[in-house]
């Protein structure tokens, strides 16, 4: 395993622009989660893909937020119009069934700063 | 209510101790799942160990195991011999359900453990 890749590590952006993330999963992982953290709190769900459906949305998902999976392989998750309080860490999981559970792996995340 | 709470903001050990971290959890799911996460400085989420709602043992991973309390709905972790390594925030989460579920977890607020020399 190659682990789960996200990019960029890092992105400035000034208030208003769009934004867009890539996560690349464990190859053949079927499910891939998108979390948001912001600064001293655990992560937070925001949206779950069983190969290239897209399952389950948090209400933490305005209208302003998209992701996709095509092909269920990588996902890329897109703000619009972004906000200040878009700021925080989008942490990308993926995760197969083994041992009974889907063990997540997460990536090491993409840091958002909106200026 | 919060269904994960971890009421240790910070912990500091000596070096080689033992250090318990504490989790408590909610649900009315009959079949969960609790999972405890290391996250160092570099953001990456660490998995560390798993415990089921059926499972009868608790948990051990290397120098990790989780003392699982059902009914006082508790799964805190236990860090035997820890390291300067071990320095970093920990995450208790759960995932409720099972078969169709989508296993998504809910964290707590972490646990910010430092380990002294």
């Amino acid at each position: 395993d190659t682990g789960v890749s996200q990019n960029p590590r890092h992105k400035i952006t000034k208030r208003g622009q769009n934004v867009t993330f890539r996560c690349d999963p464990i190859s053949e992982h079927n499910r891939l989660y998108w979390y948001r953290q912001t600064l001293g709190q655990g992560p937070e769900f925001l949206t779950y893909f069983q190969n290239e459906a897209q399952l389950e949305k948090s209400r933490l998902l305005s209208d302003r937020f998209s992701a996709e999976r095509p092909k269920g392989s990588f996902s890329t998750l897109e703000i619009q119009r972004t906000e200040q309080g878009d700021s925080a860490m989008y942490l990308c999981a993926s995760s197969t069934l083994r041992h009974g559970t889907y063990e997540q792996y997460f990536g090491p995340g993409t840091r958002l700063t909106v200026t | 209510a919060q269904k994960i709470t971890q009421t240790q903001p910070g912990m500091f050990v000596q070096e080689k101790e033992a250090v318990t971290l504490d989790c408590t959890y909610d649900t009315s799911d009959p079949s969960y799942g609790l999972f405890w996460y290391k996250q160092p400085s570099s953001g990456e989420m660490i998995f560390l160990i798993y415990q089921g709602s059926y499972d009868q043992q608790n948990a051990t991973e290397g120098r990790y195991s989780l003392n699982f309390q059902k009914a006082r709905k508790s799964a805190n972790l236990v860090i035997s011999a820890s390291q300067l390594g071990d320095s970093a925030m920990y995450f208790c989460a759960m995932r409720e359900g099972s078969g169709g579920s989508n296993y998504k977890l809910t964290f707590g607020k972490g646990t910010l453990l430092t380990v002294n020399p």
